[in-house]
């Protein structure tokens, strides 16, 4: 079935570093994806998001990269800080399918001091 | 700042018992969603809402229902829990601008 999935579910970074977190999707008719960031006990919590329209999209230290050709989407955290230390998944959506988000499994990024 | 609130926060239940988990949004979205997450699956819709009484199915609806009386509440019962209902349950509302704003879970226990 088609399903979003990261590529990795663990992701050890240097406090300093650039993190890229990577996520394959299948459903060819997605034209919206985002990415969450969760912290341990708390909601999943909005960091940026991409429409098909677009190929990058900057947020203050992230940026999304989307490449429909092989269908995947990227994040990439600059300086990671102790603070980026958390579960991050993608998650898309057909807009047309009442906005519906399927998520992937997600990576545990941890940051090493 | 969208507001979102869930209720209970905690619970532990007894298998075969009924639970409703309640959430309550402080704004008039028209959308709002329940999801489950689990370890090794990310999170994954329950049921939704396109309006007041207007509800639908999510890919793991069985042993779920909803309703929406109100545009503010969301409500999710487990009519008769089992040990598989086990979760955190997230509640969801879908903002103007494009994402979905979650809530602060609910986590339940069926014993």
């Amino acid at each position: 079935g088609e399903s979003v999935g990261l590529h990795l579910p663990t992701l050890s970074v240097q406090e300093g570093d650039n993190s890229i977190i990577n996520c394959a999707y299948s459903n060819s008719a997605s034209d919206y994806f985002i990415w969450y960031k969760q912290e341990s006990g708390k909601g999943p919590q909005f960091i940026i998001d991409i429409r098909s329209n677009m190929d990058k999209r900057q947020g203050q230290r992230v940026t999304v990269l989307l490449n429909k050709t092989v269908k995947h989407l990227s994040l990439q955290i600059a300086a990671t800080q102790p603070g980026d230390s958390a579960v991050y998944f993608c998650a898309e959506s057909p807009r047309s399918n009442d906005y519906k988000l399927s998520f992937g499994a997600g990576t545990t990024v941890t940051v090493r001091a | 700042d969208a507001g979102i609130t869930q209720s209970p926060r905690h619970k532990v239940t007894e298998t075969g018992t009924p639970v409703t988990l309640r959430c309550h949004q402080t704004e008039n979205h028209r959308y709002m969603y329940w999801y489950r997450q689990d370890p090794g699956h990310g999170l994954r819709l329950i049921h939704y809402s396109y309006g007041v009484k207007d509800t639908d199915k999510g890919e793991v609806s069985d042993g779920y229902s909803v309703s929406r009386s109100k545009t503010e509440d969301f409500l999710l019962t487990l009519e008769s829990a089992t040990s598989s209902q086990t979760s955190v349950y997230f509640c969801a509302i879908q903002l103007p601008w494009g994402e979905q704003y979650f809530g602060p879970g609910t986590r339940l226990t069926v014993t």
